[in-house]
């Protein structure tokens, strides 16, 4: 089966441009999470989606973070304006269903670098 | 927030058994150890997860303590292709949050 499915692999802008990343994850995965990991530090979630709705996004930056998963498949995540603090990689992963989901397959990440 | 207490790196000659130590000693009665591999450039992998029995799976073996204060994760015959960081996570089944710390970063050498 086809993995979850990340892009732009790169992307470099400038502080207070902004950005945003999409993902596709594994087909019929009902859940969906974004993590962002910093050079040298292990994934930190950022929002978590069952569906279409949102079951956690208590350390996602609202005032310049924000994402949408319509229709509950696809995902983008959206910063506006960057900082040089947002340069991470920016992972993607999905798993079965709620009760289930003891297994999360991740995409290859988007690195942002913020200049 | 993790829960657990890992070495920062361990070496391991290649073919040998390389055996990864996890110090999780405030863990819950209803809490499940899991570990995931990182290999650079790519996203987390899962690798196994345990409960208080020890498991195996075509990946790894995972011994879980008889008090469940620590696991070690034991790769039979490491590769080179074993090089990552290892994860070591503590997690209740039903709550979705994986809190990554900062793993083990394991070198396997020719």
């Amino acid at each position: 089966e086809a993995g979850v499915a990340q892009s732009p692999r790169y992307k470099i802008i400038e502080k207070r441009q902004s950005v945003a990343f999409w993902c596709n994850p594994i087909s019929g995965h009902a859940t969906l999470y974004w993590y962002q990991q910093i050079l040298g530090q292990g994934p930190k979630l950022l929002i978590q989606f069952q569906n279409n709705g949102v079951v956690d996004d208590s350390q996602l930056p609202k005032d310049r973070f924000s994402a949408e998963r319509l229709k509950g498949v696809d995902s983008t995540l959206k910063i506006q304006p960057a900082k040089l603090e947002d340069s991470a990689v920016y992972l993607c992963a999905s798993s079965p269903r709620l009760a289930e989901a003891y297994e999360q397959y991740f995409g290859p990440g988007t690195r942002l670098t913020v200049t | 927030d993790a829960k657990t207490t890992q070495p920062p790196s361990m070496d391991c000659a290649e073919g040998r058994a390389a055996n990864l130590p996890c110090n999780h000693s405030t863990i819950s009665g209803n809490e499940y150890v899991y570990w995931y591999r990182q290999i650079h450039s790519q996203g987390p992998q899962y690798i196994i997860h345990g409960l208080k029995n020890n498991e195996t799976n075509e990946m790894a073996s995972l011994i879980i303590t008889e008090d469940r204060k620590s696991s070690t994760l034991i790769l039979p015959h490491a590769t080179l292709r074993d090089t990552a960081v290892y994860y070591c996570i503590v997690r209740a089944r039903g709550f979705q949050k994986l809190v990554f710390g900062t793993g083990t970063r394991l070198l396997v050498s020719p």
